[in-house]
């Protein structure tokens, strides 16, 4: 069936470096690559989000790249700060309404 | 602007027990959708409705079902409680047109079977 993995599960990073999860989908029709974070105890939130035309989307410290033809996407963060430390889900989506989502990075930024 | 709202935020069932999971939205969204989160999983789908008058299953909906009351409204009915069902329970909902895509997520709902 479709599936999403997501590497790593934990991520440690000091503050000002830059950090860098992966996902891999399955399903070749997937079209949409969604990114949540969700700080301890809250909701997910959408940070940003990248459709199947195009390669690589930024907003300010946040980058996503995408590579339809090996299945993989990526969310960059770029110069750490505490306030970044949460969970991060990667997601897949072929139309608007079945995500399948990642198992979730822990991310820490050490101050 | 209140966005998506869930209720109860915590409830603890024995086993056998029934309950319903609220879930409203304000927004005039098309879709809504019931997740289930637990350690290590991610978020797995229950149940969605992709417009109001509709209902589908998702990837986990044994042992749960939905009503899409209407445009506003998404309910989630457990009707013999299992200790497998204890989880952390989102209600989602997301517009149509330009922006289809994002889903907004209610505060959650943190369910203990016992």
């Amino acid at each position: 069936g479709e599936n999403v993995e997501q590497h790593p599960s934990t991520l440690s990073v000091q503050e000002g470096d830059s950090a860098v999860i992966k996902c891999t989908y399955s399903d070749s029709a997937s079209n949409y690559f969604p990114w949540y974070k969700q700080e301890l105890g809250k909701r997910p939130q959408l940070i940003i989000d990248i459709r199947s035309n195009v390669g690589e989307k930024k907003d300010q410290r946040i980058a996503v790249t995408l590579n339809k033809t090996a299945k993989h996407f990526s969310l960059h963060i770029t110069e750490t700060q505490p306030e970044d430390s949460a969970v991060y889900f990667c997601a897949a989506s072929r139309g608007t309404y079945k995500y399948i989502f990642g198992t979730g990075t822990r991310l820490k930024v050490l101050a | 602007n209140a966005g998506v709202t869930q209720t109860p935020k915590f409830q603890v069932l024995k086993t056998g027990q029934s309950m319903t999971l609220q879930c409203a939205q304000d927004m005039n969204h098309n879709s809504m959708y019931w997740y289930r989160q637990d350690p290590g999983m991610g978020l797995r789908l229950i149940y969605y409705s992709a417009s109001e008058g509709t209902t589908d299953k998702g990837e986990v909906p044994n042992g749960y079902n939905v009503s899409r009351l209407n445009k506003r409204e998404f309910s989630l009915r457990l009707e013999s409680a299992a200790p497998s069902q204890t989880s952390v329970y989102f209600c989602a909902s997301s517009p149509s047109g330009k922006h289809t895509g994002e889903l907004f997520f209610g505060e959650g709902s943190r369910l203990t079977v016992l």
